[in-house]
């Protein structure tokens, strides 16, 4: 059973624009949410975070939205940029019993035209 | 110098042969992680260590066992390898959280390839 789903393989922009990743999850015992971009050939590396009590987080040109009554979160870049072509994963977290392990997306692996 | 190094970055191994992956971080982290990545299923995780006397098992551990050698080395055993423990592994590290929630570090991965 998938707890943190994905449901767009890939995503095209252009440079330029707005590239919103979108991230759905089905447990509501979740409190945090981050993602990670990754490229080819290295580990992921952490990007953005967001806790429950929250729902806007904002780092330079990356935003994350959570709506906790949908269960959906979501990643803005603005504007894009072709570095910043790369596969994003979204995790989500219960912390408590289990200890803050993280439920990993299936990824979207984002391309930025320049 | 990059803080957590996995070794090797590459194998290609036999179905029945055992093989180990080692990690090793200078973060200075108790908390370690082995996941393995699949493609259309994303990282899951394999097995976890939250200091050397504290190992616990993930959602996929069967055909895999860890050993925490110190706080700073975790290492993933295949004890027989099969073909569809053909993957990308990675391991990650993180530090006890404070009021904040804990965020993971990975390393560059080793991509396995069972024949």
């Amino acid at each position: 059973d998938q707890q943190v789903k994905q449901n767009s393989p890939s995503l095209s922009v252009q440079e330029g624009r707005i590239s919103i990743l979108n991230c759905d999850y089905t447990n509501s015992m979740f409190d945090y949410f981050l993602w990670y971009k990754k490229y080819p050939a290295e580990g992921p590396t952490f990007l953005i975070s967001i806790s429950s009590i929250k729902d806007k987080n904002e780092d330079g040109r990356f935003t994350v939205f959570l709506n906790k009554s949908a269960k959906h979160l979501s990643l803005h870049i603005v504007p894009s940029q072709p570095g910043d072509s790369a596969v994003y994963f979204c995790a989500a977290s219960v912390w408590g019993n289990q200890g803050g392990k993280l439920i990993f997306g299936q990824g979207t692996e984002l391309s930025v035209k320049p | 110098d990059a803080d957590v190094t996995q070794t090797p970055r590459n194998r290609i191994t036999k179905t029945g042969k055992r093989i180990m992956l080692e990690c090793s971080q200078t973060k200075g982290h108790d908390r370690m992680y082995w996941y393995r990545q699949d493609p259309g299923l994303g990282l899951r995780l394999i097995y976890y260590s939250f200091d050397v006397k504290d190992i616990n098992k993930g959602e996929i551990s069967d055909g895999y066992s860890v050993s925490r050698q110190a706080q700073a080395k975790f290492s993933l055993s295949l004890e027989s390898a099969i073909p569809n423990q053909t993957a990308l592994y990675f391991c990650a590290t993180s530090e006890v959280p404070g009021q904040g929630q804990e965020t993971q570090y990975f390393g560059p991965g080793t991509r396995l390839l069972v024949l």
